[in-house]
């Protein structure tokens, strides 16, 4: 069965400093992956996805993220943060083939500091 | 295109009530995924339709819980006998079999066991 580990569950950082939220998944057959962001009071929206092709994936909010299969994680980034990217971002696995279900990781809390 | 909508947003209820909650997915999205997220944490993976068959459940879902999705459109979760383990927002997520694998998630229905 697929898992998703989420390293940090706090990251605070500087506003227009750089971060990097890790994700590791686990998964003996292949993968697409995923990140979510939540805003408070607020339904999961997508960040952005890697289904195949490239690795380096560019999503929404200038946030980007490296699928890199031998070391089976999906680090998101961002060269300079804003005070609005404040929110819990969630990794999530589902299998190319197979079952539907996507699993989620516990989600890093983003603060972003003035 | 209006996007995913759950009913009631929010649920007080006593410890042993029975509550429903109600999932209208994005019309032509025939996968239909139930989470629960606590405070602090991803969502949890409940259970997914594809149409009206339900395909998965997941194992930690006591008997107390039951969806449905009668003609493959709406769902309701339904939890009987209520705990205040319960306590949790329920989410509501949808997708198109042929889709890039995007979920679309609701705003969600906070259960709240007194």
């Amino acid at each position: 069965a697929q898992s998703v580990t989420q390293l940090d569950s706090q990251v605070p950082v500087f506003e227009e400093a750089p971060v990097e939220l890790r994700c590791n998944y686990s998964s003996s057959v292949s993968v697409y992956l995923f990140w979510y962001v939540q805003y408070p009071n607020q339904g999961l929206q997508l960040l952005l996805k890697y289904l195949s092709g490239s690795t380096l994936v560019k999503g929404i909010n200038g946030f980007e993220a490296e699928f890199n299969k031998s070391q089976t994680s999906f680090h998101l980034r961002k060269p300079s943060v804003h005070i609005s990217d404040t929110a819990e971002y969630f990794c999530a696995v589902t299998l190319t083939s197979g079952t539907y279900k996507y699993i989620f990781g516990t989600g890093t809390r983003l603060k972003v500091l003035a | 295109d209006t996007g995913v909508s759950q009913d009631p947003r929010h649920k007080i209820t006593k410890r042993g009530q029975n509550v429903t909650f109600r999932c209208d997915p994005i019309s032509e999205h025939n996968r239909l995924y139930w989470y629960r997220q606590t405070l602090g944490q991803g969502p949890e993976f409940l259970t997914y339709f594809q149409n009206e068959a339900q395909l998965e459940k997941s194992r930690l879902l006591s008997d107390r819980f039951s969806a449905e999705r009668p003609k493959g459109s709406f769902s309701t979760l339904e939890i009987q006998r209520t705990e205040q383990g319960d306590s949790a927002m329920y989410l509501c997520a949808s997708t198109a079999r042929e889709s890039t694998g995007e979920l679309f998630f609701g705003e969600g229905s906070r259960l709240t066991v007194l």
